[in-house]
């Protein structure tokens, strides 16, 4: 069974204090690993795919990367507008479109 | 409109009634999701449909029945509902075989009584 583990499970950062956020998994065949930020009070909003080991994307002040047997989503000089829950999840090769979530990680950007 | 749009966005239901979700998206997506949200746990997903066609059904009591008509609609119908239901739901889109790039609605957030 496909497993994602998401720490911390809250970060409360000074704006400005760079940090990452880590994502462990356990997948048969990785089909790609996902990562969303959500707000209060709203669906999650799509951020990066990652497919293979070594590969890494940014947008804005973060970058996501990925190993063989976790990924991490580095913010760097945090804003408080980047406070929001973010969440990993896997898609395998087991399972039609079958996408495993983790907990999610509460991320608090304080001015 | 754009995007994925759910409505209503809060239901509050008795353990009786019988109501339904809905759940529209202008994206030109083939599939189609509804996913649960409870605090602490993370998003599990209920349905999936592809091309209009139920492809996946993870396990999920006979009281919640989804109903695709067309590839922009997604309904999911409630009844018999039991308080451990309390949670938000969520819609999501994506285009064929990008199922882990999903666009998703604001919710309903769900309160069975």
């Amino acid at each position: 069974e496909d497993q994602v583990t998401q720490s911390p499970e809250a970060l409360r950062l000074q704006e400005g204090e760079s940090s990452s956020l880590n994502c462990s998994y356990t997948v048969s065949g990785l089909r790609g690993l996902f990562w969303y930020r959500q707000d209060p009070g709203k669906g999650p909003e799509f951020l990066f795919t990652l497919y293979s080991a070594g590969e890494e994307k940014e947008k804005e002040r973060l970058k996501a990367t990925l190993t063989k047997k976790e990924s991490f989503l580095h913010i760097t000089a945090p804003k408080p507008e980047d406070s929001a829950t973010y969440l990993c999840a896997v898609r395998s090769s087991g399972g039609y479109q079958k996408v495993t979530f983790g907990t999610g990680t509460k991320l608090q950007v304080i001015p | 409109e754009t995007g994925v749009t759910q409505t209503p966005r809060h239901l509050v239901m008795g353990m009786t009634n019988k109501k339904s979700l809905k759940c529209e998206q202008h994206l030109g997506h083939n599939a189609m999701y509804w996913y649960k949200q409870s605090a602490k746990k993370p998003l599990e997903l209920m349905f999936v449909y592809s091309l209009e066609e139920r492809v996946e059904n993870n396990s999920v009591p006979s009281r919640f029945s989804p109903e695709c008509p067309n590839s922009s609609h997604l309904f999911l119908h409630l009844h018999t509902l039991q308080p451990e239901d309390s949670a938000l739901y969520l819609c999501a889109s994506s285009p064929l075989q990008q199922g882990g790039e999903a666009f998703f609605g604001q919710g309903t957030r769900l309160t069975v009584v």
